[in-house]
């Protein structure tokens, strides 16, 4: 699986977007762009994924560019509860026999009251 | 509706003893996955399993083994537990092929002393 890239933290106002940015340079063809959370002492959480084309749910929004070497994750309006690491990876979809994720550092977000 | 669950949540260990860690999912989900967690490393996979019956090492799978003699139960053993394995260990689950997003479990503080 490509490796990614992300900044360590980030600050966002709450009420405003928040845009966590994740650069996967080396992705191959067939690698999706998946997005989790973890909030503090919890198990990490599903957010999005997608392949090429923007995604969103009631979450959140995935924008990834056009190579597909970056892509960025749209809290559309951070509220104090999206505080949380945020982790960016990519994966096959599917990849049989080699489930396995391997999960970066990922990006610091707080939301400031 | 219980998801995924860790049994038990905190432990403490001497340098030497063994355990057993216990995760059970209810979705019956055919992919299970161990990870730890230390700050700053993100998290890491120890082990992770197909489908019922079989086992495969992942990133960082020495000191541990496993068993999947159920489909939805994965256990984590440490035979001999070091200061090295004080860690947070997280149980995840997923569906077989088109796996879009993995579930978690609330994860299980071990310290070793």
């Amino acid at each position: 699986d490509a490796k990614t890239t992300q900044p360590p933290s980030m600050d966002c106002a709450e009420g405003r977007a928040a845009n966590l940015p994740c650069n996967h340079s080396t992705i191959s063809g067939n690698e999706y762009v998946y997005w989790y959370r973890q909030i503090h002492s919890q198990g990490p959480q599903y957010i999005i994924h997608g392949l090429k084309n923007n995604e969103t749910n009631e979450m959140a929004s995935l924008i990834i560019t056009e190579d597909r070497k970056s892509s960025t994750l749209i809290l559309p309006h951070a509220t104090l509860r999206d505080t949380a690491v945020y982790y960016c990876i990519v994966r096959v979809l599917p990849n049989f026999g080699n489930e396995k994720l391997t999960f970066g550092t990922g990006t610091r977000l707080t939301i400031i009251p | 509706n219980a998801g995924v669950t860790q049994t038990p949540k905190f432990r403490v260990l001497k340098t030497g003893q063994s355990m057993t860690l216990l995760c059970a999912q209810d979705m019956n989900h055919e992919y299970m996955y161990w990870y730890r967690q230390d700050p700053g490393m993100g998290l890491r996979l120890i082990h992770y399993s197909v489908g019922e019956g079989t086992t495969a090492k992942g990133e960082v799978p020495d000191g541990y083994n496993v068993s999947r003699l159920k489909k939805q139960n994965f256990l984590l053993g440490l035979e001999s537990a070091a200061p090295s394995q004080t860690s947070v260990y997280f149980c995840a689950s997923s569906r077989a092929l088109r796996a879009e997003k993995l579930f978690f479990g609330s994860g299980t503080q071990l310290s070793v002393l």
